[in-house]
């Protein structure tokens, strides 16, 4: 149990366009969702936590209008790059908690990203 | 905030090695979780171990929380090994804090 589909696992998209995301939850409801971003060579980076039906708490200098982040059922979150630029370019992560803090996080495969 | 320092950052083995892997943190936590992740970036949750031992096959790992510390052993390691391995701890806000990563490289 506990898997996390993550859509679309590539992307490429010309610069100016708007790319979503899709995080879902299959087999259990999931509380929090998370947002991850990864540069080459380097570890996750936290963008941005959503609970369902409220609105998402980002991190520092991460810009909220540009990242948008929808979580509209306790099964799907979304993330919207809007006006993607090349340096949008990266590996987006998203994961998902069942329950409280000291529960495990279940990660999606992650989408490539690629801006021309 | 809490930190989390890994080592090696770098490892190069035969296959058939063993090896150790280690993450050191900061702070008490009440979350911690190894992660494999292979080089087509997928990530592959291997232990959720805030304290003690779990054994997966050829994988094992063991925290101890008191000294804030955990260990990840590979036995007997093979190609599909290769790749970048997290810890990442969590505590009472709930946010994974993630170390840098060992990256792993399994020669046959």
């Amino acid at each position: 149990g506990a898997v996390v589909s993550q859509h679309p696992s590539r992307v490429i998209c010309k610069s100016g366009t708007s790319v979503k995301i899709e995080c879902r939850s299959l087999d259990f409801q999931a509380t929090t969702m998370f947002w991850y971003r990864q540069f080459p060579k380097q570890s996750l980076m936290l963008m941005a936590t959503s609970n369902e039906g409220s609105k998402a708490t980002y991190e520092q200098g991460v810009e909220k209008d540009k990242f948008l982040i929808n979580h509209a059922s306790l099964t799907l979150s979304t993330l919207t790059v809007t006006s993607a630029h090349p340096e949008d370019s990266s590996f987006y992560i998203c994961s998902a908690r069942r329950g409280g803090s000291s529960s495990p996080l279940h990660f999606g495969n992650g989408t490539r990203l690629t801006v021309t | 905030g809490i930190q989390v320092e890994q080592s090696p950052p770098d490892l190069i083995l035969q296959e058939g090695a063993n090896s150790t892997l280690r993450c050191n943190f900061s702070d008490s936590v009440n979350n911690l979780q190894w992660f494999h992740q292979n080089p087509w970036g997928q990530l592959i949750n291997l232990f959720y171990i805030p304290s003690g031992t779990k054994q997966n096959g050829r994988l094992s790992a063991t925290t101890v929380a008191t000294e804030r510390y955990s260990l990840l052993y590979i036995s007997s390691s093979q190609t599909t090994d290769s790749g970048v391995y997290f810890c990442a701890v969590a505590y009472s806000n709930y946010q994974l804090i993630w170390g840098a990563g060992t990256k792993l490289i399994i020669k046959p």
